[in-house]
């Protein structure tokens, strides 16, 4: 049960987009559906940003999106926003009722 | 409003043992699975276990298997972590957080409470 694979930062300007990737193996993101990605403030919990690949809650904004190629997940903040300057992880369930979580990105607003 | 508060931390020597406990609120809490995430300071998030609606369903990461023990009582709309031989890499904050299935997102979280291993 390995952390999955997350660059440690990530940066861009206001108004670009940036993809933050996620890598697993064929027992985690490679096998299930199930990836999800979470943003967290400095100080804060974490929130839910995708879920299942590529879905949003609601009050989240489509500037968030996410996809999967084989044992690979990503997630694109189109339009960055001063607010989207934080901590970005990504998640899998990882087979008999467990899940793993990447080891973070800080993304930087510049 | 969902709320989980979780309640229980503290500092404690290695070896010895604490329960953590989540409250629930403004849900249908046996509709739902739920979990423990921890997170070291300074660190990233670590998944620590996950209970289905029923505790039909329960998994654990490998790093605490067999000293943590996650449990519910629908009832009292609460979920519980009881953790013993607490070593000190067990220092973090620990999240209470509810999915839709063990094996899903976790769609609300806690404040967290913290958990200080230390002679």
């Amino acid at each position: 049960q390995s952390a999955l694979t997350q660059p440690p930062s990530a940066s861009g300007s206001p108004g670009q987009s940036v993809t933050i990737s996620c890598t697993g193996t064929s027992s985690d993101v490679g096998d299930y559906d199930y990836v999800s990605w979470y943003q967290q403030h400095p100080g804060k919990a974490p929130k839910l940003m995708i879920y299942e690949v590529t879905y949003r809650p609601s009050g989240v904004p489509d500037r968030f999106s996410g996809s999967k190629s084989g044992n690979t997940a990503s997630l694109t903040v189109s339009g960055l926003q001063a607010e989207d300057e934080a901590d970005y992880y990504c998640s899998s369930s990882a087979g008999s009722n467990k899940q793993v979580f990447g080891g973070g990105t800080k993304l930087t607003v510049l | 409003e969902v709320q989980l508060v979780e309640s229980g931390g503290g500092l404690v020597q290695p070896g010895r043992s604490l329960r953590l406990s989540c409250a629930a609120s403004g849900f249908t809490f046996d509709d739902f699975a739920m979990h423990w995430v921890r997170q070291a300071p300074g660190k990233g998030l670590e998944w620590v276990s996950g209970i289905s609606w029923n505790s039909g369903k329960i998994g654990y990461a490998d790093s605490v298997k067999g000293r943590f023990t996650i449990s519910r009582d629908n009832a009292k709309k609460s979920l519980y972590l009881q953790m013993n031989s607490l070593r000190p890499e067990d220092t973090a904050l620990y999240y209470c957080a509810k999915s839709r299935v063990v094996r899903a997102a976790a769609d609300y979280w806690g404040q967290g409470t913290l958990v200080t291993v230390s002679p």
